[in-house]
């Protein structure tokens, strides 16, 4: 079945700090891939994509994120947080010709001064 | 506006009563999304429009659930006789079309509209 899991489901970090937020996922083949971040009564806002190409792709506010097809994985990164970076992070996959989005149980991210 | 709109931000309602959430997407924009997003757990597709078709519905919990979009541009989500495990943010999402290539076009997303059910 096609799944995307987030291991960690809150984490806190002292900001200046760097941040990294695991992502995993099953699917038989390379699906599209995003990281979305929600915050506190606010929408999703898209952080970054990956269709194919260049694995390590960049992203608004300073993220990043790397593909690696060997490990399923599609973690994000920043080398230093920011208070504003607290929020709710999801790791977010296609599959469909449609483009519906299945959607990981997201990490809350705490940043402390 | 630039962005998805929907309304209400909240709503608050009995239990068996009928609700209907409106989403206004982005303009031009030919996909439209629903998502139900309960408290704690990330989003889950219920529906998608490719303009006035409803193409994917199969994300809807229950006959309750309807979505419609007759016009092709702004949607309702409406759900009859509520019960309490309704209770969740109501997410709408639009994203321009597919192109040539093939890629998946990201989706902007409202700001949802919470809704209690008592």
């Amino acid at each position: 079945a096609q799944s995307v899991t987030q291991p960690d489901i809150h984490i806190t970090v002292s900001e200046g700090a760097s941040l990294e937020l695991r992502c995993n996922y099953s699917y038989g083949a390379t699906p599209y891939l995003f990281w979305y971040v929600q915050s506190p009564g606010q929408g999703l806002q898209l952080l970054l994509k990956y269709f194919s190409g260049d694995t390590l792709v960049q992203g608004i506010k300073g993220f990043e994120a790397e593909f690696k097809r060997s490990q399923s994985s599609f973690n994000l990164r920043k080398p230093s947080v920011h208070w504003s970076d607290a929020a709710e992070y999801f790791c977010v996959m296609t599959t469909d010709s449609w483009g519906k989005l299945q959607f990981g149980a997201g990490t809350q991210v705490v940043v402390t001064p | 506006g630039a962005g998805v709109s929907q309304s209400p931000r909240y709503k608050v309602a009995k239990r068996g009563q009928d609700v209907a959430l409106r989403c206004d997407p982005i303009s031009g924009h030919v996909s439209l999304f629903w998502y139900q997003q309960a408290l704690g757990q990330g989003p889950e597709f219920l529906t998608y429009f490719q303009n006035e078709a409803q193409l994917d519905k199969s994300g809807l919990p229950s006959d309750r659930f309807f979505a419609e979009r007759p016009e092709g541009s702004v949607s309702t989500l409406k759900i009859q006789r509520t019960q309490q495990e309704d209770s969740a943010v109501y997410l709408c999402a639009s994203s321009l079309r597919r192109d040539r290539g093939h890629q998946a076009q990201p989706q902007h997303f409202g700001d949802g509209t919470r809704l209690s059910i008592l």
